[in-house]
This record gives structure tokens, C-alpha cells and sequence, in this order.
């Protein structure tokens, strides 16, 4: 268990619908980060939070958006969702932005999309 | 551009087998360097990391890799592999841009008894 949580755990919607996909990162880690694993694509990075803001992005689709709040969670958003969408999504932290950090991955949220 | 090539996609090797997972890497500064576990249903697991000095690293669950700059390389070793090992590894380098990891495509590691 590496302490980062992510709900749900699976999540199933049509297209042209919005999920909300939570993270609460480990006690005390400031950065965010939210990867998607996809079969055609494999792991990819979307972005990085730090201390509620956001510090770098990846390929993150327009229809997609995240926040991370005062209490550090974070939430990707996800909305006028395709098939492509599915996907695995996983959160990560790490204790501060540094290099040599090490990120920890929560247990991802399953999307698929109908 | 910065990539992460993993040649094996799938791998088969008997229990109490040595194991070698290949990794290459490109990057044009030093890199950071990475082997990640997933097994099925879970995350990721980190197993070592290597960032500079002693270019043998050692991790956990008695793995180890080598990192080999002039082939830029970073394959991931095990002496005796277990049926508990059999899961999907990745590779990956740390960009400098948002400590972003860019992975390689992973290799699925079967162990047969």
C-alpha cells in the first residue's frame, strides 16, 4: 500500500459524459501528478500539481481539466468523454517537486466508456 | 525526444530462473532512471531507481539493474526469479520538464513451474 487513495475504484458512463476522478495523496505530499494507461498509448504523463498549483503539463486533452485544493486532494475531470477515454488513470505524489523525489502511485481508477 | 524503449513485450522464464529485462533509454542530460512493477489490479510498485554514483542499484524484492551510459541502458536483474514475480515491468526516465515519467511500454514477465 503505497498511501496514495483514489476513488472510484471503477467507473463505467456513456459518451458525452463527465466523471470526476479523485486522489488523496500521501500524508504530507505536496505534488500531484495524474498519468492515463491505455492500451494504445501505455503510460502517459497529463499533469503535475504542487501545492495547489499546477507546475507542468503532458498530453492532456483540452476536454480534461484538474485541480488540486487547499487540503492537497486532487481532482481530474474528465468531460464529453469517447470510447478512446478508457483507460486506466493513476494519481501519484511525492513529498515536494524535487528531482529526486520519489512519486508514488495510488491503485488507479478504471474508466471505461460505452 | 526523449524515449524509453523496453524490446521484450512479453517474457517467459522458468522459477528459480535468472532473470534480464531489457531497457533503453534517450535522453541527451544525465538521466534519472527507473523499474516499476504493476501487477495485476495494482499500481505501480517502485523496485529501484538510479539518479548518480554505483552504477549497480540495488532495490527490493532482490532485484537489481545496471546502468550502462555508453549503451544507454538500464536492465533490470534478478538472480532466482519466483512465481510471485510474474507481473508487468516498466522502465522509465524522469524528465526535468514537470519531473514527468515517460515510460516504456513495459514487458510482461510470465513464470512457469
Amino acid at each position: 500500500d503505497s498511501g496514495v487513495t483514489q476513488t472510484p475504484k471503477h467507473l463505467i458512463t456513456a459518451t458525452g459524459q463527465r466523471v470526476t476522478l479523485r486522489c488523496s495523496p500521501r500524508s504530507g505530499d505536496l505534488s500531484v501528478y495524474w498519468y492515463q494507461q491505455s492500451l494504445d498509448q501505455g503510460l502517459q504523463f497529463l499533469i503535475q500539481y504542487y501545492n495547489g498549483e499546477e507546475r507542468a503539463k503532458g498530453n492532456i486533452l483540452e476536454r480534461f481539466s484538474a485541480q488540486q485544493f487547499p487540503d492537497l486532494h486532487s481532482e481530474l475531470n474528465l468531460s464529453s468523454l469517447e470510447l478512446g477515454d478508457s483507460a486506466l488513470y493513476f494519481c501519484a505524489s511525492s513529498p515536494s517537486g524535487l528531482r529526486t523525489d520519489t512519486q508514488y502511485f495510488g491503485p488507479g481508477t478504471r474508466l471505461t466508456v460505452l | 525526444a526523449q524515449s524509453v524503449t523496453q524490446p521484450d513485450i512479453h517474457i517467459t522464464v522458468s522459477e528459480g530462473a535468472s532473470l534480464e529485462l531489457r531497457c533503453n533509454y534517450s535522453y541527451g542530460a544525465t538521466p534519472y532512471l527507473f523499474w516499476y512493477v504493476q501487477s495485476p489490479g495494482q499500481g505501480l510498485q517502485l523496485l529501484l531507481k538510479y539518479f548518480s554514483g554505483d552504477t549497480l542499484v540495488q532495490g527490493i524484492k532482490g532485484f537489481e539493474a545496471e546502468f550502462k551510459r555508453s549503451q544507454s541502458s538500464f536492465n533490470l536483474r534478478k538472480p532466482s526469479v519466483h512465481w510471485s514475480d510474474a507481473a508487468e515491468y516498466f522502465c522509465a526516465v524522469l524528465m526535468e520538464y514537470g519531473n514527468k515519467l515517460v515510460f516504456g511500454a513495459g514487458t510482461i514477465l510470465r513464470v512457469k513451474s
